[in-house]
């Protein structure tokens, strides 16, 4: 049982323009989201995050919505860079570093 | 910089073999973690520990153990390699147990022959 699902595990953008990953949950309980970023050969750094309480967070290129009626978050990049080239996952707490709950990955291409 | 180091990049073990993972952390956190990342799951957590001498089973514990004797090392061991857990680990840690940013480690390729 899945608590956290990114459902698509490619997603292809060209340079520039804007990539949008997706992210449902499904337990109500979740107050916390965040999302990191890892390359291939590297560990998962941190992106931004976002408590329930808010529907949007920014951080320069980045910013993730939370639409907590249909449990679901997303996180948009305006623009694709090259560098944005990596898997992007999704995880969600219910209040503690110790029930971090992950999604499966979703890996985002950026085309020249 | 922050740093949280992973002994081993790649190992290649046969079954039934007792493997170590070293993790160590240079920020005087609180919290470590050890977890697994497996094509289409996500990752998993093996075991955590808030405190020296302190650990906490995970949502995968089985066929792990851990070591915690001092603040900034962690170590994973499997008692016996199963082909069933080649996978990639990854260690993080995190100065609060308040959710927010995990720090990670490269990772560990193990893979049991």
């Amino acid at each position: 049982d899945q608590q956290v699902k990114q459902n698509s595990p490619s997603l292809s953008v060209q340079e520039g323009r804007i990539s949008i990953l997706n992210c449902d949950y499904t337990n109500s309980m979740f107050d916390y989201f965040l999302w990191y970023k890892k390359y291939p050969a590297e560990g998962p750094t941190f992106l931004i995050s976002i408590s329930s309480i808010k529907d949007k967070n920014e951080d320069g290129r980045f910013t993730v919505f939370l639409n907590k009626s249909a449990k679901h978050l997303s996180l948009h990049i305006v623009p694709s860079q090259p560098g944005d080239s990596a898997v992007y996952f999704c995880a969600a707490s219910a209040g503690s570093n110790y029930q971090l709950i992950w999604g499966a990955g979703t890996k985002l291409i950026i085309k020249p | 910089d922050v740093k949280v180091t992973q002994s081993s990049r790649y190992l290649v073990k046969r079954t039934g073999e007792k493997v170590f993972l070293e993790c160590v952390q240079d920020m005087d956190h609180e919290n470590m973690f050890w977890y697994r990342q497996d094509p289409g799951l996500g990752l998993r957590l093996i075991y955590f520990s808030y405190d020296v001498k302190m650990k906490e089973k995970g949502d995968i514990p089985e066929g792990y153990s851990v070591s915690r004797e001092k603040k900034e090392r962690f170590s994973l061991i499997l008692e016996s390699a199963s082909t069933n857990q080649t996978s990639m680990y990854l260690c993080a840690s995190s100065p609060s147990s308040v959710v927010g940013e995990l720090f990670f480690g490269e990772g560990s390729r193990l893979t049991v022959l």
